[in-house]
């Protein structure tokens, strides 16, 4: 019964790969996002997507790209990783509207690119 | 540039201390500041506060917001060592939810 669920919860890859993390959510929200943790636990927004729609598009590298199938659905896919790029990356998810941004994260995927 | 300062970085103390830890920002359209509780995984929320000067509680925790000030607080009485966490604070701006957070604190309690 998660409710925002990330897969898979470990990567580990060589530079220069592509690679794609997968998130979905049963909560019936329909925004999404993904933030990224850096070493320092520093937590910044890469996307967001509402309805299917992007919304948030932070500055990340173009090798980044999120796809978002329906609003249940928000893909990461990164093309030729860098070590930089080793971090944990969180899906969350909220109802978009005027009165309450509660969000729920999922458990994270950690990458680490060798 | 939007920002959200937490202070102090870490924390060390006892069990049955009482601890405060801040969050001052700077944040143009301003809808809410939530605190999370981060431990191994994910951040899971605590509180959400949008009004000055309404204190919320859950426990032995409790968090209020100054919005002349652009600060919040959240205290910790009687700690346990399952309060070791990192604490977040994060600020919601404009009308797309995009959080801003700050460093976190991370908070350890010894026996």
């Amino acid at each position: 019964d998660t409710a925002v669920s990330q897969t898979p919860k470990y990567l580990v890859t060589q530079m220069g790969n592509d690679k794609s993390i997968k998130c979905e959510q049963n909560l019936g929200h329909d925004t999404m996002y993904w933030y990224k943790q850096d070493s320092k636990k520093f937590l910044k927004i890469m996307f967001s997507y509402n309805n299917k729609e992007l919304i948030i598009n932070e500055t990340v590298p173009n090798r980044f790209s999120p796809k978002s199938p329906d609003k249940a659905h928000l893909n990461l896919h990164i093309n030729s990783l860098e070590l930089g790029d080793s971090a944990v990356y969180f899906c969350a998810s909220s109802q978009y509207d005027t009165s309450n941004y509660g969000y729920t994260f999922g458990s994270g995927t950690r990458l680490t690119v060798v | 540039e939007d920002k959200v300062v937490q202070s102090p970085l870490s924390l060390v103390v006892h069990e049955g201390d009482t601890v405060t830890l801040n969050c001052s920002y700077e944040v143009t359209n301003f809808r809410s500041l939530l605190w999370y509780k981060q431990e191994k995984k994910a951040p899971t929320f605590l509180f959400m506060l949008t009004s000055s000067g309404i204190e919320k509680k859950s426990g032995r925790l409790s968090s209020i917001l100054d919005k002349k000030e652009l600060f919040s607080i959240l205290n910790i009485t009687a700690t346990q060592t399952g309060d070791s966490a990192i604490y977040l604070c994060a600020v919601s701006s404009g009308n797309t939810g995009k959080l801003i957070f700050g460093q976190g604190t991370t908070l350890q309690v010894k026996p």
